[in-house]
């Protein structure tokens, strides 16, 4: 069974950069397959952040690609998101996902999520 | 940039068929935006109902089912049970890796 975890500060100032990493158990991340960040706003609806392949191809949000950086570490089967320049509006709930490879548009595992409050 | 839309809201008698859609603020939804559902109660992480516009995820009930219709990608629930009060997010593939959410849509069973 696949699953992803989430961790980080749970509070991160303004300016500052936000670092998350999702651990993945029950599978090799370089089997294959994409790895992706979404968030939700309190109250609000999912938003994609971006996603990156085993091999370290990365493909972002075009709203956010300016301040997103995805990187993957297969020797500890994880993955990781940094935001830099946050402000309030980058709190949220961040989820980790599996996404299917090749045509596969979707995400088939989920993390739990974890909340990144941005406030001084 | 182009926007995802979704009914902010919709309800539904138990029993009853509900179909939600899934459309583009310029153009029309087809098979190459290869659109997904998901469905999530409040402080649960999202669970996927449909990918590739109609194939079922493990495990999920065929009281779901994924389709084009028209121009928009949509999602039919067939007797809809109290515990189908969620939000439902559909997401469309854009091209060179990027996905786009939906606004979601908050379904009522009653």
């Amino acid at each position: 069974q696949v699953q992803l975890q989430e961790s980080g500060p749970g509070l991160v100032k303004p300016s500052e950069t936000l670092s998350l990493t999702c651990a993945v158990s029950g599978y090799s991340i370089s089997s294959g397959y994409y790895w992706g960040w979404i968030r939700q706003p309190p109250g609000k609806g999912l938003e994609w952040i971006g996603s990156i392949y085993h091999s370290g191809s990365t493909y972002y949000n075009p709203s956010l690609k300016s301040r997103v950086t995805i990187s993957v570490d297969t020797s500890k089967n994880q993955f990781s998101l940094k935001l830099s320049s946050v402000t309030a509006a980058d709190t949220a709930v961040y989820y980790c996902a599996r996404r299917g490879s090749s045509r596969l548009y979707y995400f088939d595992y989920w993390g739990q999520g974890t909340l990144v409050t941005v406030s001084s | 940039q182009t926007v995802v839309t979704q009914e902010p809201s919709f309800s539904v008698s138990p029993g009853g068929t509900v179909t939600l859609t899934c459309g583009l603020s310029s153009g029309s939804v087809s098979t190459s935006y290869y659109p997904s559902w998901y469905q999530q109660t409040p402080g649960q992480a999202p669970r996927t109902l449909i990918y590739s516009t109609n194939t079922r995820s493990s495990g999920v009930p065929d009281r779901f089912s994924g389709s084009i219709l028209g121009n928009k990608a949509a999602l039919t629930i067939t007797g809809a049970q109290a515990d189908d009060e969620s939000d439902y997010y559909c997401v469309l593939y854009m091209g060179s890796g990027i996905l786009v959410f939906g606004g979601g849509t908050k379904l009522t069973v009653l």
